[in-house]
């Protein structure tokens, strides 16, 4: 099966600037979650999305933001780019098994905010 | 909720011996275990995981052991290779939610 993939995998924008990455999960996977990854911080994690719905949610403000298609495919959406929004931004299809999430990661994309 | 600590942060070995991460979690709920390993541009890549009703699981060169009770799980990589340099991430989960630790970077030298 094809992993997860990520586009774009690069991305450079200015501050103020909205910008929208897109994931697609493993052939079968129906829950896609994002995470933002920082030298200081780790892995953070943004939200998850299955079946169309937004699941569950972590602490960051509201110019984040996801969406779930039907095909499962992802997005995930920043406006108003700030400085400390510069980040790898990973996104993660899962599998459930035995009642267990079983979590694969893409690439991600690379985001550098100027 | 959940709150998992990793130790080291950072962890040299010389090529062929043996490197240990180590993880403590506080919520006695959770009940899978994932590590992954992340090269330098790379996403984390699964590596070996287990769950709550097993303690201790081998993939090769690698292992994972949980003590429940203490609420501690550790990772064991024997015969280091160059190539086994990379950052490790741990997990503590329960269903849908993945909390991580904050990474060890692991340097084999040759």
């Amino acid at each position: 099966k094809a992993g997860v993939t990520q586009t774009p995998r690069y991305l450079i924008k200015t501050r103020g600037q909205q910008v929208t990455l897109s994931c697609s999960p493993i052939s079968g996977h129906r829950s896609v979650s994002w995470y933002q990854q920082t030298p200081g911080q780790g892995l953070q994690f943004l939200f998850e999305y299955f079946s169309e719905t937004q699941r569950n949610k972590g602490n960051f403000p509201g110019r984040f933001s996801g969406r779930q298609f039907s095909n499962s495919r992802s997005e995930m959406n920043v406006s108003t780019l700030e400085l400390g929004d510069s980040a790898l931004y990973l996104c993660a299809s899962s599998w459930r098994d035995r009642g267990q999430e079983t979590q694969y990661f893409g690439p991600g994309t690379r985001l550098l905010v100027l | 909720g959940e709150n998992v600590e990793q130790h080291p942060s950072t962890l040299s070995v010389q090529e062929g011996d043996s490197a240990v991460i180590k993880c403590t979690y506080s919520d006695s709920a959770s009940n899978y275990f994932p590590w992954y390993k992340q090269e330098l541009g790379k996403g984390p890549q699964l590596i070996i995981d287990i769950r709550s009703n097993v303690g201790e699981k081998k993939d090769q060169r690698i292992a994972v052991t949980l003590n429940k009770t203490a609420k501690h799980f550790s990772l064991h990589i024997t015969e280091t290779q160059p190539e086994d340099s990379a950052v490790y991430f741990c997990a503590a989960c329960t269903g849908n939610q993945f909390y991580f630790g904050t990474g060890t970077s692991l340097t084999v030298i040759p």
